[in-house]
């Protein structure tokens, strides 16, 4: 069973840079026809995609973030990272890593089929 | 840029049927997934390709398409259902993804 776990640094100052790794268990980062992704989730509201990252390293990002974001994978270690620049009170998000099938033969199509716990980043002076 | 709308919250009693509806301009070029998050949890696949359930998933959930809305049927609705419901699709490139703002589902 494919298991994903966020990680961090902690609370961030303002105009200061969110670092978060996923750790991904259970199978491989590197497995093929699959993007690793960020999504966040301010308290109390929606979930909004902030990026992707591919199998051959490319990435996709939401416009509205894609100044302040780098999304990158370290294949030796199975997991994958965010950063993400100049932060604001804005940013202060419960941050999800996610697995999102991208070939035309998912079975579930592209969806977001398995999601880490999601861990709370606090942007504050 | 592309946006997906849900209604911001949906009420129901035990037992009757509750629709969530999700509008967007390239849902009819775009598959759309349903997702339920109560609090504190990730969100959980309930529909897939519009229509289809996931195994686990009670077969008193339901999704269907009609041009640029699809809607999430929740029928004989339980105290259980009571969470926050989520549209998620792509913009017409595939690309970019992206969330409806949610919706809370009411159990009175």
């Amino acid at each position: 069973q494919l298991q994903l776990q966020e990680s961090g640094s902690g609370p961030v100052k303002p105009s200061q840079t969110l670092s978060l790794t996923c750790a991904v268990s259970g199978g491989s980062i590197s497995s093929g026809g699959y993007s690793w992704n960020w999504i966040r989730q301010p308290p109390g509201k929606g979930l909004e995609w902030i990026g992707s990252i591919y199998d051959d390293g490319t990435t996709d990002y939401n416009p509205s973030l894609k100044s302040r974001v780098t999304i990158s994978v370290d294949r030796s270690k199975n997991q994958f990272a965010l950063k993400l620049t100049s932060v604001t009170a804005a940013d202060t998000a419960v941050y999800f890593c996610a697995r999102r099938c991208t070939t035309a033969s998912c079975f579930l199509g592209y969806c977001f089929d398995y999601w880490g716990q999601g861990t709370l980043v606090t942007v504050s002076s | 840029s592309y946006e997906l709308t849900q209604p911001p919250s949906v009420s129901v009693s035990p037992g009757q049927t509750a629709g969530i509806t999700c509008s967007g301009d390239a849902l009819p070029k775009q598959y759309a997934y349903w997702y339920r998050q109560k609090p504190g949890q990730a969100p959980v696949l309930v529909i897939y390709k519009d229509t289809e359930r996931p195994s686990g998933i009670p077969e008193r959930f339901s999704g269907s398409s009609s041009g640029t809305t699809v809607t999430l049927t929740i029928s004989g609705v339980q105290a259980e259902d009571e969470a926050d419901y989520y549209c998620q699709s792509a913009d017409n490139n595939g690309a970019y993804v992206v969330f409806g703002g949610g919706t809370k589902l009411t159990v009175l």
